[in-house]
């Protein structure tokens, strides 16, 4: 357990569908990350939040849509989504954005896109 | 562009034999480097990090790894591994305001 949770662990999606990821840390950080975990690749980093505003967007499709509400909540909203899609989709956050510091994951989120 | 690679993909080791896995990165600025790990069915958790000083980083769980800032390596290692360290590891570099991950490399550990 490490103070950020994810729901929900597994989610199967038709193309057409929309949906929510979402991310609770319970660490009082105060930045927030979206990560995608595909077999075989790197860790690709989606979006980054620093006190709520959003610092990083690494050329997601607008198919992704995140928000963060508040320090402690992020959510990744998806639409129209297609099979490529399919991944672990990985909820981080650390004490600040910018600095060299440890990043704190959830346990994913599956999403399988059909 | 910062980049990280790490050589192995797949390794299987008997109980006790020793570990060493590689990991090479690409940034032209201060590094900062990390390994995390990822064990079946749980979160990806911090293993060990370089920031500056003794480039010899000691880890959890008997772990090591050694920063050679002429390689631009920091391979992992650990002299005798156990069944429990089946897991995926990845390799990672901070540098331009986010962290870079490698592809992992899976080790499976046989009793």
């Amino acid at each position: 357990e490490t103070g950020v949770t994810q729901t929900p662990r597994h989610l199967v999606m038709g193309m057409t569908n929309k949906k929510s990821l979402k991310c609770e840390q319970h660490l009082g950080h105060n930045a927030m990350y979206w990560y995608k975990q595909s077999a075989k690749k790197p860790l690709e980093l989606m979006f980054v939040y620093s006190l709520e505003e959003r610092v990083e967007n690494n050329s997601v499709p607008s198919r992704f849509s995140p928000e963060c509400p508040n320090s402690s909540h992020l959510f990744l909203h998806l639409h129209t989504l297609q099979p490529e899609d399919s991944a672990l989709y990985l909820c981080a956050s650390s004490q600040d954005q910018g600095k060299a510091e440890t990043q704190y994951f959830g346990p994913g989120t599956r999403l399988l896109v059909l | 562009a910062q980049s990280v690679s790490q050589h192995n993909h797949h390794v299987i080791l008997s109980e006790a034999a020793s570990l060493e896995l590689g990991c090479n990165y690409s940034y032209g600025g201060t590094v900062n480097l990390f390994w995390y790990v990822q064990y079946p069915g749980q979160h990806l958790q911090l293993l060990l990090k370089y920031f500056s000083g003794d480039p010899l980083v000691k880890g959890i769980k008997g772990f090591e790894a050694e920063f050679i800032k002429s390689k631009f390596s920091f391979n992992l290692r650990k002299p005798s591994v156990q069944w429990s360290d089946t897991a995926e590891y990845f390799c990672a570099v901070h540098g331009y305001n986010k962290l870079i991950f490698g592809a992992g490399t899976r080790l499976a550990v046989h009793p």
